[in-house]
């Protein structure tokens, strides 16, 4: 059975930091999705990361995916205040296929100025 | 291009009454899933529909919950009975084949309160 654990599942920073977000899957999956959820708000796709060594950024977040460790990385520069916002990272239950997303805790980020 | 749309947004009610939740997909989107989240977790699937046919609705409560998608476009997810632990957001997403990424667009949910 397919599990996404992610760590931390809190963080706290201050503006102007950098820190990762770590999302580490059990079976083997060759995409792997980051979504951001703003409390009371839906999940609003941020990456969408199809191969092994794929690296996609927007902005201050850049997201990586190494399918051989079985793991993804968000990673934060240069933190400020509109980031702050629970983050999952979300894996196909079956490689490949279009079916049931299996999502991580999520990781709420508070940035602090 | 327009979201997907769901409604109502909020809902209370008191336990063992009937619920009902409603859903539009993007358009031309084939694939429509409700996912179920409770607080302080992410989403879980609850049904997973190809058009207007359910291709996994394991994780579906069959004996209080139903769902249908007539047409292959509206889908309408019900609770009879609900039960006080039935309180949680359900959200509905969509997504198309024709997107080599197969990438879920989320719509806003419904926020459900069972008292």
């Amino acid at each position: 059975e397919l599990k996404v654990e992610q760590n931390p599942l809190f963080l706290s920073m201050q503006e102007g930091k950098n820190y990762t977000i770590y999302c580490n899957y059990s079976t083997t999956s060759d995409r792997l999705y980051w979504y951001r959820q703003d409390p009371g708000k839906s999940l609003e796709s941020l990456f969408v990361l199809l191969s092994n060594g794929a690296v996609k950024q927007e902005g201050r977040l850049m997201a990586s995916l190494d399918t051989k460790a079985r793991l993804s990385t968000l990673h934060i520069t240069a933190a400020v205040h509109d980031l702050s916002a629970t983050y999952f990272c979300a894996v196909p239950q079956y490689s490949g296929n279009t079916g049931k997303l299996i999502f991580g805790q999520g990781t709420t980020l508070q940035v602090k100025p | 291009e327009a979201g997907v749309v769901q409604s109502p947004r909020y809902k209370i009610i008191e336990k063992k009454q009937p619920v009902a939740f409603w859903c539009n997909p993007i358009s031309g989107h084939n694939t429509l899933y409700w996912y179920l989240q409770n607080l302080g977790q992410g989403p879980e699937l609850l049904i997973r529909y190809e058009n207007e046919e359910a291709v996994d609705d394991s994780q579906l409560p069959k004996d209080r919950f139903s769902a249908e998608r007539l047409k292959g476009v509206d889908s309408t997810l019900k609770i009879q009975p609900a039960e006080l632990g039935d309180s949680a957001v359900y959200l509905c997403a969509s997504s198309s084949r024709d997107r080599g990424d197969n990438e879920q667009f989320f719509g806003p949910g419904t926020r459900l309160t069972v008292l």
